[in-house]
């Protein structure tokens, strides 16, 4: 299977600072043919479902705001959040869906200094 | 909006079957792929598997043979049935909307979740 890990496992960071999250993948999730990376990332705030955020590595999901970024290929990635807010609290997980059986990292606790 | 809800019993006993229903509104089940995952108290997300509208499965081999997934096309359900349970399998479980090219899934509609608890 793919084992993908994610670091760190718990960050804390200021209100309008930058926080960034990698995710790292076993094998390589670029598929060659179509040249994307088949990667996604989720934000599961407390007590909710988790929602998408980025999907194709960088592609952000319809309503996400701006201040989410993502990049990288291959096997190596990061989901930036460029100034933290409060509501931006939640736990994140990246997902790789190259090949099944679809695997998600453990996830990344992001929590206000 | 699609709009997803999961049914069925919140407490399962051991060694029995646990069976939930997916019901998506506001859209159609035809043309994706749906799929179940699973998060324990306290722990991250595992995927249980999907099927496809036409009831093509892919499950997720750390189950081995004990999940099976059916869909209802004319209802807009899909439902899933894992045997055998035991209190590992205590978690909440959401049904899920994959999205992508062929077989490829990224997940943009969640249901809100269903808290299944097994025990005696």
């Amino acid at each position: 299977d793919f084992v993908v890990t994610q670091s760190p496992d718990s960050l804390a960071v200021s209100l309008g600072e930058r926080a960034t999250i990698n995710c790292k993948s076993s094998q390589s999730v670029l598929y060659s043919s179509n040249n994307k990376n088949y990667l996604a990332w989720y934000q599961q705030k407390p007590g909710q479902s988790p929602k998408l955020l980025i999907y194709w590595a960088s592609t952000r999901d319809s309503g996400v705001p701006d201040r989410f970024s993502g990049r990288g290929s291959g096997t190596d990635f990061t989901l930036t959040i460029s100034s933290l807010q409060a509501e931006d609290v939640a736990v994140y997980y990246c997902q790789q869906y190259y090949t099944v059986p679809w695997t998600f990292g453990q996830g990344t606790k992001v929590e206000i200094k | 909006q699609v709009q997803l809800q999961e049914s069925g019993p919140g407490l399962v006993r051991p060694s029995e079957t646990l069976s939930l229903t997916c019901t998506v509104s506001v859209g159609s089940i035809t043309g994706y792929y749906w799929s179940w995952i699973r998060q324990p108290p306290g722990k991250g997300l595992e995927w249980l598997g999907y099927i496809f509208y036409s009831g093509d499965t892919n499950y997720n081999p750390s189950l081995k043979s004990r999940v099976t997934m059916s869909v209802d096309t004319p209802k807009n359900q899909f439902s899933l049935r894992l045997s055998s349970v035991t209190t590992a399998d205590t978690a909440v479980y959401y049904c899920v909307r994959a999205s992508g090219p062929g077989t490829a899934g990224y997940f943009d509609y969640w249901g809100q979740g269903i808290p299944v608890t097994v025990s005696a």
